[in-house]
């Protein structure tokens, strides 16, 4: 069993549709992370989150909007996306107190996310 | 920029078998290097994170190098088994980033 927990497990959306992916922790964590991973691909960052701060945006497009309404919590909130935007997403924390510190990354199971 | 490469990209041994998966990378300036195990349709498991000041870390059946001066890690699994057939991807970690993973070695240990 994962200490990252997400849900939901998948989401099949149309690209018209408003749809939120959520994470959480309890190991007191306070760096967060939302990873993007095509199929038979590596996972590639899109957004880190300190404290409760955003801290990193690898350049995500605007579609994809997070949020971190406290230090337990991590919300990935999706609008209008593209079927090339179906993916697994992955979301991880760490114990880091700055971002790109030197602690292990703890990760949940993903959402497996479908764009009809 | 940091790359981060695995070889083989996919490897079938027969149970029983020990072997090494290898993981290089392009910068040394490195903070740690993380070896994760992912099933298919599933996340990531931490199996070993080695720091850049050690030399490698043992896990079980599951034993992790480091050398950052030819910027290389590797995972030697002993005596395998059917339940370790996986993708095992390495990433790398640096200042003011989070991983850079390496694309993974597909695993298959037959019985």
């Amino acid at each position: 069993d994962t200490e990252v927990t997400q849900t939901p497990k998948h989401l099949v959306m149309g690209m018209t549709n408003k749809k939120s992916l959520k994470c959480e922790q309890h190991m007191g964590h306070r760096a967060m992370y939302w990873y993007k991973q095509k199929a038979k691909k590596p996972p590639e960052l899109m957004f880190v989150y300190s404290y409760e701060k955003l801290s990193i945006n690898e350049s995500v497009p605007s579609r994809f909007s997070p949020e971190c309404p406290n230090s337990s919590l991590l919300n990935l909130h999706l609008h209008a996306l593209q079927p090339e935007d179906s993916a697994l997403y992955l979301c991880a924390s760490s114990q880091d107190r700055r971002p790109g510190g030197d602690q292990p990354q703890h990760f949940g199971d993903g959402t497996r996310l479908s764009i009809l | 920029k940091q790359e981060v490469t695995q070889i083989p990209a996919a490897l079938s041994v027969p149970e029983g078998e020990n072997l090494v998966l290898n993981c290089s990378f392009t910068d040394s300036a490195i903070y740690n290097l993380q070896w994760f195990r992912q099933d298919p349709g599933k996340g990531l498991t931490s199996l070993l994170l080695i720091q850049s000041s050690q030399r490698e870390q043992t896990s079980g059946r599951l034993n992790a190098s480091l050398d950052k001066s030819s910027g290389r890690s590797t995972l030697y699994i002993a005596a395998s088994q059917p339940g370790d057939s996986a993708t095992y991807l390495c990433a790398a970690r640096q200042a003011g980033t989070a991983l850079i993973f390496g694309k993974g070695t597909t695993l298959s240990v037959s019985s």
